[in-house]
């Protein structure tokens, strides 16, 4: 079945860069997504690449796509405090026509000044 | 330009009462969902609606009855709450369109006591 799986928390220094990591198991899936949640709120889009890019770049982020390793990650360059979230890569579901989305369980990013 | 409003932002209920949560959307959208949020299970999908006066079960419906009488509303019932009922729920919209993300509400804060 379709299933989105992330690692659960990364920490990282203030300055650096973070990457989070997603394996995705749909090889249809039209786009991939990453959404962030910050404490207390709702999710929020946060960048999307399509199925034929294999990269995409917006200011500090990063989104690599290998669609033969079904991975995509989330690079932040120059991470900065605001960046602590909950990191969700989700991937549209092609099983009937409801526009649902797999989810993974969410990268928690802690940055440490 | 109010988004997705969810309504209330916080309730306590007691074991067998029931209350209704509200979502609203002001875009126009067809699709509408209804998550659930709990620590270390991400999201997981309650019930769903493809358009007006449809509705569908998701991956963790029992419990719950959901109702899509106008297009920008989508109201999710409890009936006879329940201690594993308490949650944070996420209401999201989207439309039809190759790219189109769902958006999400602030969610709604419930503890069954």
């Amino acid at each position: 079945g379709e299933d989105v799986e992330q690692s659960l928390f990364l920490s990282v220094r203030e300055g650096d860069s973070s990457v989070i990591n997603c394996t995705y198991t749909d090889s249809s899936s039209t786009y991939l997504y990453w959404y962030k949640q910050e404490p207390g709120a709702g999710l929020q889009l946060l960048t999307y690449i399509f199925s034929n890019m294999d990269m995409k770049q917006d200011q500090r982020l990063t989104v690599l796509l290998n669609k033969k390793d079904k991975h995509l990650s989330l690079r932040i360059a120059d991470t900065q405090t605001g960046d602590s979230a909950i990191y969700f890569c989700a991937e549209t579901s092609n099983a009937g026509n409801n526009r649902k989305l797999i989810w993974g369980l969410g990268t928690s990013l802690a940055v440490n000044p | 330009n109010a988004g997705v409003t969810q309504t209330p932002k916080f309730r306590v209920l007691k074991t067998g009462q029931s209350m209704t949560l509200l979502c609203a959307q002001d875009m126009n959208h067809e699709y509408m969902y209804w998550y659930r949020q709990d620590p270390g299970m991400g999201l997981r999908l309650i019930h769903y609606s493809v358009g007006e006066g449809t509705t569908a079960k998701g991956e963790v419906p029992d419990g719950y009855n959901v109702s899509r009488l106008k297009k920008q509303n989508f109201l999710l019932g409890l009936e006879s709450a329940a201690p594993s009922q308490t949650s944070v729920y996420f209401c999201a919209s989207t439309t039809t369109g190759r790219n189109q993300p769902q958006h999400f509400g602030d969610g709604t804060r419930l503890s069954i006591l």
